[in-house]
């Protein structure tokens, strides 16, 4: 079946560190990545999207790239802030009667402190 | 920029009453879903809605869920007999025609559920 499997948090970072969350996924047929993030009291937002194999999200200082041969889609941000303490959340979607269901990895929070 | 939204943001219920959750999703999209959060854990799939009927659902869409597009606009989930487990965030969201280039699916803030 289609799963997606994200490094457990907490993360704790100190502001301007270097970040990676990773995410590899499982799927039949060929899925659609994404990232999405979730801040303190809010719904959830999509930080980036990649729909095919070597493509590159990147959004707000993130990055993320859809890596086939791996099966990965980690998360990296150079130099993160306090503003970016949130929880983020791998996803996919596969082709399945022509919509975007979505599968959610369990999520991983990061907390910057200054 | 077009948005989802949902009513009401927050709802307390008693235990084995009804409720309707309510959702405007964005007005040229086809495809409308519910999704679960329970608190700390991930987002789940609940349902997908499409053309005035249920495309797909999950194990946890039991017999006391229901959707509804009553009108050319809401999107409803109602839940007949609320249980403590059904305590949870429900977001709705919604997507266009299956396309490579536009994959993304919008989500409105979420409706807190809290069953007492």
């Amino acid at each position: 079946g289609n799963s997606v499997t994200q490094m457990e948090g907490p993360v704790t970072l100190s502001e301007e560190a270097f970040l990676t969350i990773n995410c590899t996924y499982t799927a039949t047929g060929y899925p659609s990545l994404f990232w999405y993030v979730q801040y303190p009291g809010e719904g959830l937002q999509l930080l980036l999207k990649a729909t095919k194999a070597d493509d590159k999200g990147s959004n707000k200082g993130f990055e993320a790239t859809y890596r086939k041969e791996t099966t990965s889609f980690h998360l990296e941000k150079g130099s993160v802030q306090v503003s970016d303490s949130a929880v983020y959340f791998c996803a996919l979607s596969v082709p399945s009667g022509g919509y975007n269901k979505l599968i959610f990895g369990a999520g991983t929070r990061l907390a910057v402190h200054p | 920029e077009p948005e989802v939204t949902q009513t009401p943001s927050h709802q307390v219920t008693q235990m084995g009453q009804e409720v309707i959750l309510r959702c405007v999703p964005i007005s040229n999209h086809l495809y409308f879903y519910w999704y679960r959060q329970i608190l700390g854990q991930k987002v789940e799939f609940l349902v997908s809605f499409y053309n005035n009927e249920i495309s797909e659902k999950s194990e946890i869409f039991d017999d006391q869920f229901s959707v509804e597009r009553p009108d050319g606009s809401n999107f409803t989930l109602k839940i007949r007999s609320t249980k403590l487990e059904d305590s949870a965030m429900y977001f709705c969201a919604s997507s266009g025609t299956w396309d490579r280039e536009n994959t993304e699916a919008f989500f409105g803030q979420g409706t807190r559920l809290t069953v007492v």
